[in-house]
């Protein structure tokens, strides 16, 4: 969705090493999700937010942290916690009672 | 636990024909459904929505269908074309609270010249 932009497209980690993945939208949604996907998989939830200044667990979310300092914003940090962080990001956000809408995604590759 | 599934993992089929696409959900609590186009390496895209009041929707060469009854969802393409071959999947959510999706796995679309 031309609303939400994740950034960088392709990532590498080395092992032990923590790195963020972006992930801004100028549609004024308030909520937005992480979600990962691994191949032949659905999409599994990591975290979301509903409002700034908060946020909640889903259902993988050891390893990984996110903060919603603006609304605009929703950064996610993959930690040297996660062991098998290989695998595509996607962001997503949902607003006035549709969605979500899904921004390119970050493909992350450990090196 | 309550999941949404499709029921074919791979649809091929021809050129200009229709394709039609199904998901079962178990949650009757669910009032929200979506339907997402993905091609490889993309993010997924938005197809079509509808509501729980709504057992029909209509889009451009695409209709989802909801019954309720059976919960069942499914997508109809019709004159399916090259542009359309992808990997297509449903979600279900409930509104009130937190408003939390849950994805199916999807179902690979081939469309033959």
């Amino acid at each position: 969705d031309g609303g939400i932009t994740q950034s960088p497209k392709y990532l590498f980690r080395k092992e032990g090493q923590n790195v963020t993945l972006s992930c801004e939208q100028n549609l004024n949604h308030d909520a937005m999700y992480w979600y990962r996907q691994d191949p032949g998989q659905g999409l599994r939830l990591i975290y979301y937010s509903q409002i700034v200044n908060d946020f909640q667990k889903g259902d993988i979310a050891e390893g990984y942290s996110v903060s919603r300092e603006k609304k605009e914003s929703f950064p996610l940090t993959v930690t040297s916690a996660q062991k098998n962080p290989t695998a595509f990001y996607l962001c997503a956000t949902m607003g006035r009672g549709r969605g979500p809408f899904f921004g390119q995604g970050t493909r992350l590759t450990v090196v | 636990g309550e999941s949404v599934g499709l029921h074919l993992p791979t649809l091929s089929v021809q050129e200009g024909d229709n394709s039609i696409i199904n998901c079962a959900y178990s949650n009757s609590a669910s009032d929200y459904f979506i339907w997402y186009k993905q091609e490889s390496g993309k993010g997924p895209q938005f197809i079509i929505d509808i509501r729980s009041n709504m057992d029909k929707r209509q889009g451009q060469r695409v209709t989802v269908l909801l019954n309720k009854t059976v919960k069942h969802l499914s997508l109809q393409i019709a004159a399916t074309q090259p542009g359309d071959s992808a990997v297509y999947f449903c979600a279900e959510a409930r509104g009130g609270g937190s408003y939390i999706p849950t994805f199916g796995r999807g179902t690979s679309l081939i469309v033959h010249p």
